[in-house]
């Protein structure tokens, strides 16, 4: 699987978007772009995923560069209640092996402010 | 309700004391993980599996056993704990093991090993 790089930490404004960067240069074409978040020490959560279009759904939108090697995750109104720690992953299609091996490093921390 | 439900939440034990903590799914999925969680270290894979009888060791398996005899249930099996093992465990499936298809994950077992 492909190694993610984010940002240790980052801030935004309530109300305004949340931009939270992810770079995957070493991406292979089958493989998807996951995003999930973590709030406290709950359970990470899922958000979004794509492929190589960018997605929108109730949550968030995904934009991917055209060649794929870094994306952007957009919470358009930030509330303080997503302040969590955001974990950009890559997962493959091959059936078994590494590629299985989901790699979540330590993700980025967005602390949204008042 | 579609979830993964790990226990115990929490639980405190003393070395060499052999112990389980159990995870079940009740959505059908293929794909079952474990991983471990420490301050500064983000989410660790310990092993993996992509079907009933099919599992594989993750990043840090040391310590660790699992079976999947059945598609819902994938125990994580500390034979002799130890404090290096302190740690938060979350337990998610995957409908497939296509990289298409987002992670679900259990709320966690806080684990503390005196």
């Amino acid at each position: 699987d492909a190694k993610t790089t984010q940002p240790p930490s980052m801030d935004c404004a309530e109300g305004r978007a949340a931009n939270l960067p992810c770079n995957h240069s070493t991406i292979s074409g089958n493989e998807y772009v996951y995003w999930y978040r973590q709030i406290h020490s709950q359970g990470p959560q899922y958000i979004i995923h794509g492929l190589k279009n960018n997605e929108t759904n109730e949550m968030a939108s995904l934009i991917i560069t055209e060649d794929r090697k870094s994306s952007t995750l957009i919470l358009p109104h930030a509330t303080l209640r997503d302040t969590a720690v955001y974990y950009c992953i890559v997962r493959g299609t091959y059936y078994g092996g590494a590629t299985n091996k989901l790699i979540f490093g330590t993700g980025t921390l967005l602390a949204v402010q008042p | 309700e579609a979830q993964v439900t790990q226990n115990p939440r929490y639980l405190i034990t003393v070395t060499g004391k052999k112990l389980t903590v159990t995870c079940s799914q009740n959505m059908n999925h293929e794909y079952m993980s474990w991983y471990r969680q420490d301050p500064g270290l983000g989410l660790r894979q310990i092993y993996y599996s992509m079907n009933v009888e099919v599992t594989d060791k993750g990043d840090v398996p040391e310590g660790y056993k699992v079976s999947r005899k059945e598609k819902r249930n994938f125990p994580l099996i500390l034979e002799s704990p130890s404090p290096n093992q302190t740690s938060l465990y979350f337990c998610a499936s995957s409908l497939s093991t296509q990289g298409d298809s987002p992670l679900h994950f259990g709320n966690g077992t806080r684990l503390t090993v005196t």
